[in-house]
């Protein structure tokens, strides 16, 4: 089956350590995305990549950073500079950059204290 | 197994129709549901739900939430072209997680 899938579901950290949330996909997609989604809020764009070795920021980069080194591959790090981590992230992914089909993963809950 | 299903996944419309969109879900410790339209790279939200009953409205789109039934839905009148989109419901609920459904996607014909 074709999907994407986000590991794990629930993440535990302590503050000041870097954490990298996993996301994987196996539609043969050139475009993947990172949204935060926090109670109450919309889906915040952090990072997009269109193809491999390519990525921008989105509206909330600061304390983020992403590898785009296969195509079916999209890890994001949610480094120590980022001073609001605890958060519902959403990786998702679609077959162009401009395409309003995307696939979303399950989401990773990540928690730091 | 929390999860959201919407319905119908596709819908074809002609401009002037009134559509109306599904999303269901069972999720543990409900807190809230979400409508986003998506276009292009990110979603834009439309509602946020909490209460039952109680209807929101944006222009020519409205939503309105059934705790009781598990359920909601968002209408849109008088469709545009520009509405043309995919449509997602999201489910917050234990612990300030998040389940996404897969989406309707809507096609508004001149």
């Amino acid at each position: 089956d074709g999907g994407i899938t986000q590991s794990p579901k629930y993440l535990f950290r302590k503050e000041g350590q870097n954490v990298t949330l996993s996301c994987e996909q196996n539609l043969n997609h050139d475009a993947m995305y990172w949204y935060r989604q926090d109670p109450g809020q919309g889906l915040r764009l952090i990072y997009y990549s269109q193809i491999v070795n390519d990525f921008q920021k989105g509206d909330i980069a600061e304390g983020y950073s992403v590898s785009r080194e296969k195509k079916e591959s999209f890890p994001l790090t949610v480094t120590s500079a980022q001073k609001n981590p605890t958060a519902f992230y959403l990786c998702a992914s679609s077959a162009a950059l401009l395409s309003y089909e995307q696939y979303f993963g399950p989401g990773t809950r990540l928690t730091v204290t | 197994e929390d999860k959201v299903v919407q319905s119908p996944l596709s819908l074809v419309v002609h401009e002037g129709d009134t559509v109306t969109l599904n999303c269901s879900y069972e999720v543990t410790n409900f807190r809230s549901l979400l409508w986003y339209k998506q276009e292009k790279k990110a979603p834009t939200f439309l509602f946020m739900l909490t209460s039952s009953g109680i209807e929101k409205k944006s222009g020519r789109l409205s939503s309105i939430l059934d705790k009781k039934e598990l359920f909601s839905i968002l209408n849109i009148t008088a469709t545009q072209t520009g509405d043309s989109a995919v449509y997602l419901c999201a489910v917050e609920g234990y612990g300030q997680n998040f389940v996404f459904g897969p989406g309707t996607r809507l096609s508004v014909l001149p």
